[in-house]
């Protein structure tokens, strides 16, 4: 059974950097069928998808329209995880983060697995 | 991009009731709809994925049903643990996948 679990600071100051990572057990970053991603939650914008990693002969990422100039989403293999990066960030960036599994083809925007969530709190 | 759009913003139903929930997409995503089940403090939790196939330990009394651009779940007895928040979330074509913006069924 796929366990992920998050690691990364709870409070960011605005225009830093926001960083977190999860850890992967039951399944591996590299696999071709599963896709590594990153989803957010706030009261005032639900639940938002914001990228993902995922392999496939070699490295694929992709992210939302909305963050695609700010965010980084990168495996690393020799630990098993995958990280989130959010540039310059500002107090609407203040969420619960969470990293969950995607399947492959048509599953591949289906999320069976999740971590603990991350509570990241933009403030000065 | 997909809209989803759940209905009611919340249910109040007693223990042992039924309870209906509502989710309709902006377009059509075919069959690629599930529903997330959320207790405070917790990450979601796949309860229904194509539209109405219950995932791995999910208790029959919980079905989903539609295709295209309208869904339910309904829940066929409430129980204690069932009161919650859920989301429904179209998973069709390409990314962004999109989340309804939830219904919280509470104790009536």
């Amino acid at each position: 059974q796929v366990q992920l679990q998050q690691s990364g600071p709870g409070l960011v100051k605005p225009s830093q950097t926001l960083s977190l990572t999860c850890a992967i057990s039951g399944d591996s970053v590299s696999s071709n069928t599963a896709i590594w991603n990153w989803i957010r939650q706030s009261p005032s914008r639900g639940l938002e998808w914001l990228g993902r990693t995922y392999y496939r002969s070699k490295w694929y990422t992709d992210c939302a329209v909305f963050v695609k100039s700010r965010i980084t989403v990168n495996p690393d293999t020799s630990k098993n995880q995958f990280s989130l990066q959010l540039n310059s960030v500002i107090p609407e960036d203040t969420a619960v983060y969470y990293c969950a599994r995607g399947g492959w083809g048509t599953t591949a925007g289906l999320f069976d697995s999740w971590g603990q969530g991350t509570l990241v709190t933009v403030s000065s | 991009e997909i809209v989803m759009t759940q209905s009611p913003a919340t249910l109040s139903v007693s223990p042992g009731e039924r309870a209906t929930l509502s989710c309709r997409a902006s377009q059509s995503v075919s069959g690629n709809l599930a529903w997330y089940q959320q207790k405070p403090g917790q990450a979601p939790r796949l309860l229904i994925y194509g539209a109405s196939t219950r995932a791995t330990g999910i208790p029959a009394r919980f079905s989903g049903y539609g295709s295209g651009t309208e869904f339910t779940l309904t829940i066929s007895s409430l129980q204690s643990e069932d009161f919650a928040v859920y989301y429904c979330q179209q998973y069709s074509d390409r990314p962004p996948w999109a989340f309804g913006q939830g219904t919280k069924v509470e104790v009536k």
